[in-house]
């Protein structure tokens, strides 16, 4: 049973407009949501993350929205840029004995066309 | 070196052989983990270290063995895999458990 799910396996986005990849969770322990991104061979790199007490997280070109009520999370990234292509992984954690125990999701694949 | 390094990148190695992923950390961070990426499978926590002490094993078989021998080094022993554990092992660590985590480029591994 996957506790976080991001439903779309795929998105693709033309050059400068807006890609937006949405993740929902089960769980409603977490309270710590974070983005990864990762190319080809290389492990996920951290993006952005929104604790639970805010609703949205900024960081450039990368927001984060978080709707507690609808367990849903979603990663808006304005402008799209071909350098954006990418699987994109959303990530929960609650509190936990040990720590930050991450649950993921299954990924996005963004395409980003020039 | 900066970041999470691992070796090997790449390993093939048949049901009977011993070998070892390796893991070092170049960020002074005192929490490590162990990651399995199988394809078209989310990424599965296997080991958390936390402090060189094992705080995690999230229910894997014994044929996976991790070693910590100090706060930069994280060792995932093998021995007489199955074909099934052929998947993206990841390395992560992070500053204390609730820190964010950073990731290793992973050992993609084939058992034939």
């Amino acid at each position: 049973d996957q506790q976080v799910k991001q439903n779309s396996p795929s998105l693709s986005v033309q050059e400068g407009r807006i890609s937006i990849l949405n993740c929902d969770y089960t769980n409603s322990m977490f309270d710590y949501f974070l983005w990864y991104k990762k190319y080809p061979a290389e492990g996920p790199t951290f993006l952005i993350s929104i604790s639970s007490i805010k609703d949205k997280n900024e960081d450039g070109r990368f927001t984060v929205f978080l709707n507690k009520s609808a367990k849903h999370l979603s990663l808006h990234i304005v402008p799209s840029q071909p350098g954006d292509s990418a699987v994109y992984f959303c990530a929960a954690s609650s509190p936990h004995g040990a720590g930050n125990m991450l649950t993921f999701g299954g990924g996005t694949r963004l395409m980003v066309k020039p | 070196e900066t970041g999470v390094t691992q070796t090997p990148r790449h390993l093939v190695m048949g049901m009977t052989n011993k070998k070892s992923l390796k893991c070092e950390q170049h960020l002074g961070h005192n929490a490590m983990y162990w990651y399995k990426q199988s394809a078209k499978k989310p990424l599965e926590l296997m080991f958390v270290y936390s402090l060189e002490e094992r705080v995690e094993n999230n229910s894997v078989p014994s044929r996976f063995s991790p070693e910590c021998p100090n706060s930069s080094h994280l060792f995932l022993h093998l021995h007489t895999l199955q074909p099934e554990d052929s998947a993206l092992y990841l390395c992560a660590s992070s500053r204390g458990l609730a820190g964010e985590q950073y990731f290793g480029p992973g050992t993609r591994l084939t058992v034939t």
